[in-house]
């Protein structure tokens, strides 16, 4: 298994580009999460889903977009990327179904919006 | 407002010495409680995690963490540190009572653990 895989490791982007952050997994989890990481603050929850087709918003999920289309990916975009979205950015997966499962996370992101 | 408190943002200890990182968390009832590290570059990895019974929870590399009511307090330690622990150290928290498939996991700001040769 690969895990948790994210695409791509960085990234350099103008104010108001857009653009997609790719996560997959291949051990058929349910839940997939996004977080961003700055620093002195810790990761923060932006976006999750519980499954293909279902997603909610996190703290701060202004300025982002997410889907599930699939069980295996779950794709986050920046619709106008901003400085302030400068971060580094981890996928996360679980089972769904006892209180407490590991979360596994991917190598991350790392986003720079000059 | 719920949170997770970790009192020190940079710790320095030298090899083989003994390392103890401190959370605290501020819910009413006793949440389900986390160590992840990440060393540089890299994504998170768990150590342990907390969620009833033994209060002396034993992780992976040697790591442990005990729960303590009184305090509200969920403290990582090790022994004796390796170079090889040098990373960032985050405690996270799921509120008692979350939805087992919706539960939220809330991070604290992270300690930075520097290892001394």
């Amino acid at each position: 298994n690969a895990g948790v895989t994210q695409t791509p490791k960085f990234q350099v982007l103008k104010t108001g580009q857009s653009m997609t952050l790719q996560c997959a997994q291949d051990m058929n989890h349910e839940y997939m999460s996004w977080y961003r990481q700055d620093p002195g603050m810790g990761l923060r929850l932006i976006h999750y889903s519980v499954g293909a087709g279902i997603t909610d918003q996190g703290e701060v999920p202004n300025g982002y977009n997410v889907s599930r289309s699939t069980t295996e990916d779950f794709p986050l975009r920046l619709l106008s990327a901003a400085p302030s979205q400068t971060s580094v950015y981890f996928c996360a997966s679980r089972t769904r179904g006892l209180l407490g499962e590991t979360q596994y996370f991917g190598p991350g992101t790392r986003l720079l919006v000059l | 407002a719920q949170s997770v408190t970790q009192p020190d943002i940079h710790i320095t200890v030298s090899e083989g010495a003994s390392l103890e990182l401190r959370c605290n968390y501020s819910y009413g009832a006793t949440p389900y409680l986390f160590w992840y590290a990440q060393s540089p570059g890299q994504g998170l990895q768990l150590l342990l995690k907390y969620f009833s019974g033994d209060t002396l929870v034993q992780g992976i590399k040697g790591f442990e963490a005990e729960f303590k009511r009184s305090q509200s307090s969920f403290n990582l330690r090790k022994p004796s540190v390796h170079w090889s622990d040098a990373a960032e150290y985050f405690c996270a928290v799921v509120p008692e009572g979350s939805g087992a498939g919706s539960y939220q996991l809330t991070f604290g700001k992270g300690t930075k653990l520097s290892v001394i040769p």
